[in-house]
């Protein structure tokens, strides 16, 4: 069975500070993976996937995260913090098999983006 | 394109009511999944449809239920609402084994 660990339920930055949000995964197989950010009131909006193509994956608004396979980890990153990074961001894995139909999260981490 | 859409994105119900969600997949995608967000539980998979096929569920009790159109779009029932049924129901569209889109979801809360 597939899981996610998404260590740090809430971080907090000053503006122009880095972030960095971890999740750790485990997965039976070759894994998608995926960060997600949750807006209050909102639905979820895809930052970045990951599906074995290159570690060091590019998402929007100047997010990106690093695969690495001996650490099962995908921890998402960003060089300057906005204000308007402040959200709570999901970490997700698919489901064996390479099908990307059914996803497992993490718990979330909320962040904070003090000015 | 035009992203997801779900209606309604609020509705209050009583225990012991049924309700149905609706959900419009972005254009192309015949993939639909269906999830439920608890502050408590998180987000959990509840089932995923394809070409009018139930391809998967979670680990959600019989009165959860949903089903796909032909033209893709989606509906999820709940039955004999319980106070715990509180929660936003998000929808997610993907062509096959591509990535999940979201829509903004149906808030539903249960008095």
């Amino acid at each position: 069975a597939q899981s996610v660990t998404q260590l740090g339920s809430h971080v907090s930055v000053s503006e122009g500070t880095p972030v960095l949000l971890r999740c750790n995964y485990s997965s039976s197989y070759s894994p998608s993976l995926f960060w997600y950010v949750q807006h209050p009131n909102k639905g979820l909006q895809l930052l970045l996937k990951y599906t074995s193509a290159a570690t060091l994956v590019k998402g929007i608004n100047g997010f990106e995260a690093e695969f690495k396979k001996s650490e099962t980890s995908f921890h998402l990153t960003k060089p300057s913090a906005h204000m308007s990074d402040a959200a709570e961001y999901f970490c997700a894995v698919s489901d064996s098999g390479g099908s990307n139909y059914k996803l497992t999260f993490g718990k979330g981490t909320l962040l904070t983006v003090n000015p | 394109k035009a992203g997801v859409t779900q209606t309604p994105r609020y509705l209050i119900k009583t225990r012991g009511q049924q309700v149905t969600l609706s959900c419009s997949p972005i254009s192309g995608h015949r993939s639909v999944s269906w999830y439920q967000q608890t502050p408590g539980q998180g987000l959990q998979f509840l089932f995923e449809y394809f070409s009018e096929t139930q391809r998967n569920k979670g680990n959600f009790p019989g009165r959860f239920s949903g089903r796909q159109f032909s033209n893709s779009r989606s509906e999820m029932n709940v039955s004999t609402l319980e106070l715990g049924d509180s929660a936003l129901y998000l929808c997610a569209s993907s062509s096959r084994g591509d990535t999940q889109y979201f829509g903004p979801g149906t808030r539903l809360t249960v008095l």
